[in-house]
C-alpha cells in the first residue's frame, strides 16, 4: 500500500514534443503529489506538486494531471527541450505531518535537439 | 534559499573501513532523510530523523546507522563498508513534510 509506481522507466522525446509520465498510488490516504527533477550530478529538485482537490496544476510548460477515482496521476511536458532531459520522480505523502515521502523509481527523460 | 550541503562529492574507501558521510542544512528543518540512489533502483531511503537524537529506520537500515546530535547536522555511518555499498548517497531535508530539499549527492566508491 505504500508503493508509488512510475512508467516508463526511460523516455525519449522529439525536441518539440510532449513528454508523459504516469504514477499509480494505492494508500488513499496520501494527499500530497510532487515531482522531482533530477540533472546529472545534482539532487532532485522539487518541480511541481498537487494536493487532489484539484484534477490539474499548471506551471509554464509543465502539468500534472490527477485522478483520484483511479488513484493516478500524471506529469506533462508540452514543448520538451533538450534542456529538460533529466531523470524525474514522482511521490506520495501525507502533507503537513511526520509522513515521510514515498518515490516512484524515476524516469529518465532525454529529449532530442 | 534552503541549502543541504553534503561534505564530499566523491569518496573512494576499501572495504571495510568506517565511512561517515556528513550532511548539513542551514535552515532550522526539523526533518532530515539519507537515501541511496541506484539504477533502475531509484531513490531508497536508509534512516531519517524528525529531531535531534531522533532517528528512524528507513527501508534499507541494513549496514548504516546514523547520528543527528544538532538539528542541522545529520551523519550517515557505514560500520564496515562492503562493495555493495558503492552509491551515490543523498541527503534531504524538510520542515514541512512533502517539501524535501536534497544535497548535491556523495558518490561512494568501496574497492
Amino acid at each position: 500500500q505504500q508503493q508509488v509506481k512510475q512508467s516508463p522507466q526511460s523516455l525519449i522525446v522529439q525536441k518539440g514534443g510532449i513528454s508523459i509520465i504516469n504514477c499509480a498510488y494505492e494508500n488513499t490516504a496520501f494527499d500530497y503529489f510532487p515531482w522531482y527533477q533530477q540533472f546529472p550530478g545534482k539532487g532532485p529538485a522539487l518541480l511541481i506538486a498537487i494536493r487532489p482537490d484539484v484534477s490539474e496544476k499548471k506551471e509554464g510548460r509543465f502539468t500534472i494531471s490527477f485522478n483520484k477515482s483511479a488513484k493516478q496521476f500524471s506529469l506533462h511536458i508540452m514543448d520538451s527541450q533538450p534542456g529538460d532531459s533529466a531523470t524525474y520522480f514522482c511521490a506520495a505523502s501525507k502533507h503537513g505531518g511526520s509522513e515521510k515521502l514515498v518515490f516512484g523509481k524515476g524516469t529518465k527523460l532525454t529529449v532530442n535537439p | 534559499d534552503v541549502k543541504v550541503t553534503q561534505s564530499s562529492r566523491y569518496l573512494v574507501k576499501r572495504t571495510g573501513e568506517k565511512v561517515f558521510l556528513e550532511c548539513v542544512q542551514d535552515m532550522d528543518h526539523e526533518n532530515m532523510f539519507w537515501y541511496r540512489q541506484d539504477p533502475g533502483l531509484g531513490l531508497r531511503l536508509i534512516y531519517f530523523s524528525y529531531d535531534v537524537k531522533m532517528k528512524e529506520k528507513g527501508d534499507i537500515p541494513e549496514g548504516y546507522s546514523v547520528s543527528r546530535e544538532k538539528k542541522e547536522r545529520f551523519s550517515l555511518i557505514l560500520e564496515s563498508a562492503s562493495t555493495n555499498q558503492t552509491s551515490m548517497y543523498l541527503c534531504a531535508s524538510s520542515l514541512v513534510s512533502g517539501t524535501y530539499t536534497f544535497g548535491s549527492g556523495t558518490r561512494l566508491t568501496v574497492v
